[in-house]
């Protein structure tokens, strides 16, 4: 089945400081991939998507771009801000009749000021 | 405003009891889910449903019930089998039900459902 390793938390990043986070994914065929955020005490919401191998994703500051030759999809942002302290979670979907997403579990950043 | 209502938002129960969740999305979606959240562990699907009347399930089901009546509505019962209930619940429904009706994957959630067993 489908599975997910994203780069363990927690991350504490000061203000204006560079983000990455990793996410490497197996999958079956060619998976549309997703990050999603979780702010405290909400559900989640989409953050970007790619659907395609080289196809980038961007949103918010945000960028992820889909490598098909890494199976890789990892998040990042320039710039960070406290309000941006939140869980992120890596989500690809494959193909077949009973499609699902397969979370990450979740990479916790806490952004200071 | 469309969107998925999850209620209770806090929710306590005594050992032994069985208790349901409300799920209520009015985005005319096909597909509705429910996830389960503890601490460290991610999200962890429990059951899922493509259309009215048929539900399937997820990677922990044990010791869950659903139903799927309405389109609109997809309660989950937390039953006294459950072994260890406390967690955070979450909705979720999706536009698409499989890759071949063009599906994107994309879900759309609720604000979830503290349960705690006392």
């Amino acid at each position: 089945g489908d599975s997910v390793t994203q780069m363990e938390g927690p991350v504490t990043l000061s203000e204006e400081a560079f983000l990455t986070i990793n996410c490497t994914y197996t999958a079956t065929g060619y998976p549309s991939l997703f990050w999603y955020v979780q702010y405290p005490g909400e559900g989640l919401q989409l953050l970007l998507k790619a659907t395609k191998a080289d196809d980038k994703g961007s949103n918010k500051g945000f960028e992820a771009t889909y490598r098909k030759e890494t199976t890789s999809f990892h998040l990042e942002k320039g710039s960070v801000q406290v309000s941006d302290s939140a869980v992120y979670f890596c989500a690809p979907v494959s193909g077949g009749s009973n499609y699902k997403l397969t979370f990450g579990k979740g990479t916790l950043l806490t952004v200071n000021p | 405003d469309g969107g998925i209502t999850q209620s209770p938002k806090y929710l306590f129960r005594k050992e032994g009891q069985n208790v349901t969740l409300s799920c209520e999305q009015n985005l005319n979606h096909d597909a509705m889910y429910w996830y389960r959240q503890d601490p460290g562990q991610g999200l962890r699907l429990i059951y899922y449903s493509q259309i009215v009347n048929d539900f399937q399930k997820g990677d922990i089901a044990e010791g869950y019930s659903v139903s799927r009546e309405k389109k609109e509505s997809f309660p989950l019962t937390v039953t006294s089998a459950q072994k260890n209930p406390t967690a955070f619940y979450l909705c979720a429904s999706s536009a698409d039900r499989t890759p071949a009706f063009g599906a994107t994957g994309e879900l759309f959630f609720g604000e979830g459902s503290r349960l705690t067993v006392l």
